[in-house]
């Protein structure tokens, strides 16, 4: 069972800042099928990235992933106000099908 | 525009049945895998079941295998979910999204959730 550990658990910034969300993988997942999810409250969950560092329909330059293996981030360059959400990381693997990180809480400092 | 709208959600007693329903509208429901995702009260995401366009492959997450049941009618655009034996625990918001295989299998749109309630 693949285990994704993100961090920290609360990441207090101030808008104008700089994000920098990390997933660790308990073994080696596949970037292919590394995802990013952006929760705000009473919201459903919105596809960020795909693919350890793909950007979905819409989603703005300032959202950027990366990594490979066990370590992947989620970088937001310069937050907005409407950034301060829940993140979470997700694996999709043929066998085990979906696996979610625990998410990681933006709030304003 | 692609839409997903989740419904039957409710209380229900422990050990109680409830079905879920999700319809699909702005594209071809029968060319997308979908999954159900839950996510209960201030708690993180955890994913339920996976059912492919057509129908041939289905999975389940362990806490719930033999006591939920996904299937889905594409000429309805629709999708369930047949949730048995119900306990408290299986109190959440329940979301169905739909997977982009060209996206890795992520999930690119979710509905608005359902919310279901085990309680006595």
């Amino acid at each position: 069972e693949i285990v994704l550990t993100q961090s920290p658990g609360t990441l207090s910034l101030s808008p104008g800042e700089r994000a920098t969300l990390s997933c660790r993988a308990s073994q080696s997942v596949s970037s292919s099928f590394l995802a990013w999810y952006q929760q705000k409250p009473g919201q459903a969950p919105r596809l960020l990235i795909y693919g350890a560092s793909n950007r979905a329909t819409g989603i703005p330059d300032r959202f950027s992933g990366s990594g490979s293996g066990t370590d992947f981030t989620l970088t937001i360059s310069r937050l907005e106000p409407e950034d301060f959400a829940v993140y979470y990381c997700q694996d999709y693997d043929s066998s085990r099908l979906y696996t979610f990180g625990q998410g990681t809480k933006l709030e304003i400092k | 525009e692609v839409q997903l709208v989740e419904s039957g959600g409710g209380l229900v007693q422990p050990g109680g049945s409830l079905r879920l329903s999700c319809a699909a509208s702005g594209f071809t429901f029968s060319s997308y895998s979908v999954n159900w995702v839950r996510q209960a009260p201030g708690k993180g995401l955890e994913w339920v079941s996976y059912i492919s366009g057509s129908s041939n492959v289905i999975f389940y997450a362990d806490s719930v295998k033999g006591r939920f049941t996904i299937s889905r009618d594409n000429a309805k655009s629709s999708l369930y979910l047949q949730m048995n034996s119900l306990r408290a625990e299986d109190t959440a918001v329940y979301y169905c999204a739909r997977l982009k295989s060209s996206y890795g299998y992520s999930m690119d749109y979710w509905g608005q959730g359902t919310l279901v309630t085990v309680s006595s």
